[in-house]
C-alpha cells in the first residue's frame, strides 16, 4: 500500500489506542487525510475526514491529526465495538488518485 | 437516508465482461462524485474509478485504465461499471461510494458492495 499503517492495534477497554499513517510528500504531505472503520462483515465507515473533522454521529472518543507527512488516529477510551479494521486515505498527486494504508485490525483485550 | 446497493457481480472467466450497477436514493444524485471502491478478499480497500457529478470528469486507477469504464445516469440515479478484459487480480467486493458534496475524495456513503470472482 502507498500509505503505511501497523497491521494491528489493542488495548483493554477504556485505553487510548493510537493508530499511525505514513505517507509522503505527494499524499499525506500536500493532502488532507480520511479514516474509515471497517466492523468484521460489513462496509466501511467514514470516520474522520479533513485531518481531523468528525462526521454527525461519529463519538468524540475518536480523534485524528497529521503532521508533516504522517497522520494518526486515536481512541480514547476503548470500547468493545471500536473492534474493527482502520484505514486511513489521502488523495496522492503523483497517482492522481485517493490512495489507502493497508489497514490496522484494533483488537479489545 | 441515503443508501446505495450494488449490483451485477458474479463468476466470470477471465478476459471476459461484466457490468456492476449502483442504484442510489435519499439524495440529489447529481450534486455528488461517485466512485467504485474494492476490496480482494483479506485485503485492504483499493480505489478504482470516480465520475463527477455532471458526468463529464473521470478519474481511473492505473490498474483498470484501458480497461473499465464508470458512467451513470443522473435521470435513474445509477452508476455503472464496465469492467472488460478482467484478470484474477480483479477478484473483489465492488463497493459504491458517495463522494461528499465538498470533497469527492472523502466517501461519506458506501453501499454493502457486490462480489466479483474472475476464474482463471
Amino acid at each position: 500500500s502507498v500509505l503505511t499503517q501497523p497491521p494491528s492495534a489493542s488495548g483493554t477497554p477504556g485505553q487510548r489506542v493510537t493508530i499511525s499513517c505514513s505517507g509522503s510528500s505527494s499524499n499525506i504531505g500536500s493532502n488532507t487525510v480520511n479514516w474509515y472503520q471497517q466492523l468484521p462483515g460489513t462496509a466501511p465507515k467514514l470516520l474522520i475526514y479533513n485531518n481531523n473533522q468528525r462526521p454527525s454521529g461519529v463519538p468524540d472518543r475518536f480523534s485524528g491529526s497529521k503532521s508533516g507527512t504522517s497522520a494518526s488516529l486515536a481512541i480514547g477510551g476503548l470500547q468493545s465495538e471500536d473492534e474493527a479494521d482502520y484505514y486511513c486515505s489521502a488523495w496522492d498527486d503523483s497517482l492522481n488518485g485517493p490512495v489507502f494504508g493497508g489497514g490496522t485490525k484494533v483488537t479489545v483485550l | 437516508e441515503v443508501q446505495l446497493l450494488e449490483s451485477g457481480g458474479g463468476l466470470v472467466q477471465a478476459g471476459g465482461p461484466l457490468r456492476l450497477s449502483c442504484a442510489a436514493s435519499g439524495l440529489t444524485f447529481n450534486n455528488h462524485g461517485m466512485s467504485w471502491v474494492r476490496q480482494a478478499p483479506g485485503k485492504g480497500l483499493d480505489w478504482v474509478a470516480e465520475i463527477s457529478g455532471s458526468g463529464g470528469t473521470t478519474y481511473y486507477a492505473d490498474s483498470v485504465k484501458g480497461r473499465f469504464t464508470i458512467s451513470r445516469d443522473n435521470s435513474k440515479n445509477t452508476l455503472h461499471l464496465q469492467m472488460n478484459s478482467l484478470r484474477a487480480e480483479d477478484t473483489a467486493l465492488y463497493y459504491c461510494a458517495k463522494g461528499n458534496i465538498y470533497d469527492w475524495r472523502v466517501f461519506d456513503v458506501w453501499g454493502q458492495g457486490t462480489t466479483v470472482t474472475v476464474s482463471s
